[in-house]
């Protein structure tokens, strides 16, 4: 079975600090994704990556950034969290040309 | 872009049948998607569908499309408690996106 994992389930921190989302798929899939969701307005693409050290923005990248130094892993950082950034944190993994996207547990993200 | 619209309520009756109803905007998807969300759970894809067919059947699920309106259903037949989760209605037009859909909470009552 494929398997995504991300490194916390549940993470408080301050306003300003700066925060890193671990993700890694054991399936060695070239495309990796992160979203954030909120109620009502469903999943929101914040970036993803096609290879290694490559990546693209999503439709909300603003206040993020990432990292893809190995294929397996992805990772999201918010240089100065704020609390706007408070929400459920999904990473997904698809393999280039495949239909289905597989999501890990997701981060639930208290700025406080 | 992209746009994905669904209902956010559903409540059924256990036994009944389920109808989630979505719309899209994009006329270049390929793929569109039905993924299922359980309560502290990431999202597991319960079936998807290409542009070039009309239905998909599964077990106790229906997906028809209607690529003319731009319409998505998913029906599920004798909805049982364990189906309660929010679903979520995706659309892909390349490799790289999905769109996703608000997402609608279905209740199943006794």
């Amino acid at each position: 079975d494929v398997k995504v994992t991300q490194s916390s389930r549940y993470l408080v921190k301050r306003t300003g600090e700066k925060v890193f989302l671990e993700c890694v798929q054991d399936m060695d899939h070239e495309n990796m994704f992160w979203y954030r969701q909120d109620p009502g307005l469903g999943l929101r693409l914040i970036y993803f990556s096609y290879d290694v050290k490559m990546k693209e923005k999503g439709d909300i990248p603003e206040g993020y950034s990432v990292s893809r130094e190995k294929k397996e892993r992805f990772s999201l950082i918010l240089e100065s969290a704020s609390t706007n950034q408070t929400s459920m944190y999904l990473c997904a993994s698809k393999r280039g040309g495949g239909t289905e996207a597989f999501f890990g547990q997701g981060t639930r993200l208290t700025v406080v | 872009g992209e746009d994905v619209e669904q209902s956010l309520f559903l409540s059924v009756r256990e036994g009944d049948s389920s109808v989630i109803n979505c719309t899209y905007t994009d006329s270049s998807s390929t793929y569109l998607y039905w993924y299922k969300q359980e309560p502290g759970a990431g999202l597991q894809l319960l079936t998807y569908i290409f542009s070039n067919m009309d239905m998909k059947q599964d077990q106790r699920l229906t997906v028809l499309l209607n690529k003319k309106d731009k319409h998505l259903s998913l029906r599920i037949a004798d909805t049982q408690t364990g189906d309660s989760a929010i679903y979520f209605c995706a659309e892909s037009a390349n490799d790289y996106k999905l769109s996703f859909g608000a997402g609608t909470t279905v209740t199943v009552r006794a």
